[in-house]
């Protein structure tokens, strides 16, 4: 079965320091992977996706994340983050069986501290 | 309005009342669904209605009914609900179809419920 593992609940980081979230997957099947973001007392948003292709992928707000098969990982990273980033973040793996639908991480919250 | 919207954005209500969660989307999708998002705990999907037909439900107690008139609109109506049923309800919506696998989903801002 597809599960997705979001290992740090909170992240505190400075702002204009880098940050790793991180998000590991189990699939028996192929992986579709996605990073959305929830900004508080919102939606998710779709931050990015990896389908197939180029293991590194770029998303809005310059947010990027790899994926590495051997790891069964896809963390999600951003070099210098900004108050604004304040968010939770959830790490989601796409079943198609049928309807497609996504099983989700945890998430983790981002904090960024002045 | 653009994108998926949810009505109400808030709602409080006893056990014994009767409510509904409203979900439009405006994205000419044609799969929609609910989340539940409790603390503490990962997005759970409850339904998934694709072309109008529930093609998913997780295993959800009776006393939450989905409803899906047409491809735009999907309904979450509520009774009797315990207080541990509090929580951010999210719907969502894609574009699915025979192998159209790869389109995400977008979602509402939710509905916080407050079950007293």
């Amino acid at each position: 079965a597809q599960s997705v593992t979001q290992l740090d609940s909170q992240v505190p980081v400075f702002e204009e320091a880098p940050v790793e979230l991180r998000c590991n997957y189990s699939s028996s099947v192929s992986v579709y992977l996605f990073w959305y973001v929830q900004y508080p007392n919102q939606g998710l948003q779709l931050l990015l996706k990896y389908l197939s292709g180029s293991t590194l992928v770029k998303g809005i707000n310059g947010f990027e994340a790899e994926f590495n098969k051997s790891q069964t990982s896809f963390h999600l990273r951003k070099p210098s983050v900004h108050i604004s980033d304040t968010a939770e973040y959830f790490c989601a793996v796409l079943i198609i069986q049928g309807a497609q639908k996504l099983v989700f991480g945890q998430g983790t919250r981002l904090t960024i501290n002045p | 309005e653009t994108g998926v919207t949810q009505t109400p954005r808030h709602l409080v209500m006893g056990m014994t009342n009767k409510k509904s969660l409203k979900c439009e989307q405006h994205l000419g999708h044609n799969a929609m669904y609910w989340y539940k998002q409790s603390a503490k705990k990962p997005l759970e999907l409850m339904f998934v209605y694709s072309l109008e037909e529930r093609v998913e439900n997780n295993s959800v107690p009776s006393r939450f009914s989905p409803e899906c008139p047409n491809s735009s609109h999907l309904f979450l109506h509520l009774h009797t609900l315990q207080p541990e049923d509090s929580a951010l309800y999210l719907c969502a919506s894609s574009q699915g179809s025979s192998g159209g696998w790869n389109n995400e989903q977008f979602f509402g801002p939710g509905t916080r419920l407050t079950v007293l």
